[in-house]
């Protein structure tokens, strides 16, 4: 019974390149949270997806972030053009109804822009 | 916004000792929990305690949650080295399940 799954775990970038990260979460969970830890901070949310649908974008900066969660596959978000300062560790959650008590992490994406 | 606010930042104790790491927050909540993270790693749960209830345990884990001070407070006994991490409030904002985390305290127990 496989946790939330993310992928790679490590990712190193150029920057102006672009940076993929995708989340498969616990089987049978419809709801898909990602967070962002910068170094020594805690966890800021960004999005909340439901299948196929973005819930609520308020964490996620206006320009270069998107994000999905196909009726088929993984969640992905795709940061393009990446800065210096997107270095940081991404986590994925998901919950089965939407409940933050509900919800499972997964170990993250380390994200380095060089 | 920053929703929770943890102090102290980083902590240091002997192996035995007591560790208590404080947490506080700015609006109303349904429950407050509190995780684990090892170096470089994922997020562990620990422990969930909700707006209505005073105080919690689970195994060398004591959390209080005083809601008309908005904080909460998560004692660990009889530290081990392998306790060290860093140790994450989180509350929930409405019913979207969204997450709000403190900065988080660094604990650093040694043998």
């Amino acid at each position: 019974n496989a946790g939330v799954m993310q992928n790679p775990r490590h990712l190193v970038r150029r920057r102006g390149q672009e940076a993929r990260l995708r989340c498969s979460p616990v089987k049978g969970h419809s709801h898909v949270y990602w967070y962002r830890q910068l170094p020594e901070e805690g966890l800021k949310f960004m999005v909340y997806l439901q299948k196929e649908n973005i819930i609520d974008e308020s964490g996620m900066p206006k320009e270069r972030f998107s994000a999905e969660f196909p009726k088929e596959g993984p969640s992905i978000l795709r940061i393009q053009q990446v800065v210096r300062g997107d270095s940081a560790a991404y986590f994925c959650a998901s919950s089965p109804t939407g409940m933050a008590t509900e919800a499972f992490f997964g170990q993250g994406t380390r994200l380095t822009v060089v | 916004s920053q929703q929770g606010e943890e102090d102290p930042q980083a902590l240091s104790i002997q192996e035995g000792e007591n560790a208590t790491m404080n947490c506080s927050y700015k609006t109303s909540i349904n429950n407050l929990q509190w995780y684990r993270q090892n170096s470089g790693r994922g997020l562990v749960h620990l422990i969930l305690i909700r707006s209505n209830e005073r105080e919690k345990h689970s195994g060398r884990l004591r959390v209080t949650l005083d809601t008309s001070k908005k904080s909460s407070s998560l004692l660990i006994t009889a530290s081990r080295a392998a306790d060290t991490a860093s140790y994450f409030c989180a509350t929930d904002e409405g019913n979207t399940g969204k997450l709000i985390f403190g900065q988080g305290t660094t604990l650093q127990v040694k043998p």
